[in-house]
């Protein structure tokens, strides 16, 4: 499957392969960590989440991995399908403030 | 329930003019957010509400802006004498005061400011 390796604003991948994009979060001290989907048109549609205590957490076709030491948090999509087609980002909160600071998307292009 | 509601879906508006925003939160959540996203990037935060009480407030929140939640229910996000740079797309979200959850977002109203 496509991978990106840093940050990348597009990606474009074959239906039926994996996925990965990547993020960069910005405060060493946010604890919580989201990934948005957003739809031309429409508002970011929550798809995972992970708490800074875990390195990875599975959804129904996603994996969502956390690497605290550089900061990085990665979105892996298997068999990727034109609904995936949108652009995703990464988000981060720090304590209970409930604010969400939002990383640079990445549109995800999906060739029948 | 539907989800988070916003009303207008678009406005179009002359330079100098007022305009108001509405946004009706999931029915339970205590919190309410207001972002402004311009095209090509992220939602930045703009304030948030914890039930009638603004608790924070964005930098990018100029004088010209004020929002409320006189109830705790509803929220209205006023833009004053509007610039063309207010023009984007601002988007309301609404999430439960547990701590380490999801934030639920609306259609967010599209402002272009002529």
């Amino acid at each position: 499957g496509e991978s990106v390796g840093l940050h990348l604003p597009t990606l474009s991948v074959q239906e039926g392969d994996n996925s990965i994009i990547n993020c960069a979060y910005s405060n060493s001290a946010s604890d919580y960590f989201i990934w948005y989907k957003q739809e031309s048109g429409k508002g970011p549609q929550f798809i995972i989440d992970i708490r800074s205590n875990m390195d990875k957490r599975q959804g129904q076709r996603v994996t969502v991995l956390l690497n605290k030491t550089v900061k990085h948090l990665s979105l892996q999509i298997a068999a990727t399908q034109p609904g995936d087609s949108a652009v995703y980002f990464c988000a981060e909160k720090s304590g209970n403030t409930g604010k969400l600071i939002f990383g640079q998307g990445t549109t995800l292009q999906v060739k029948p | 329930d539907t989800g988070v509601s916003q009303d207008p879906r678009h406005k179009i508006t002359k330079r100098g003019q007022n305009v108001t925003f509405r946004c009706d939160p999931i029915s339970e959540h205590n919190r309410l957010y207001w972002y402004r996203q311009t095209l090509g990037q992220g939602p930045e935060f703009l304030t948030y509400f914890q039930n009638e009480a603004q608790l924070e407030k964005s930098r990018l929140l100029s004088d010209r802006f004020s929002a409320e939640r006189p109830k705790g229910s509803f929220s209205t996000l006023e833009i004053q004498r509007t610039e063309q740079g207010d023009s984007a797309m601002y988007l309301c979200a609404s999430s439960t005061t547990a701590q380490n959850t999801e934030a639920f977002f609306g259609q967010g109203t599209r402002l272009t400011v002529v």
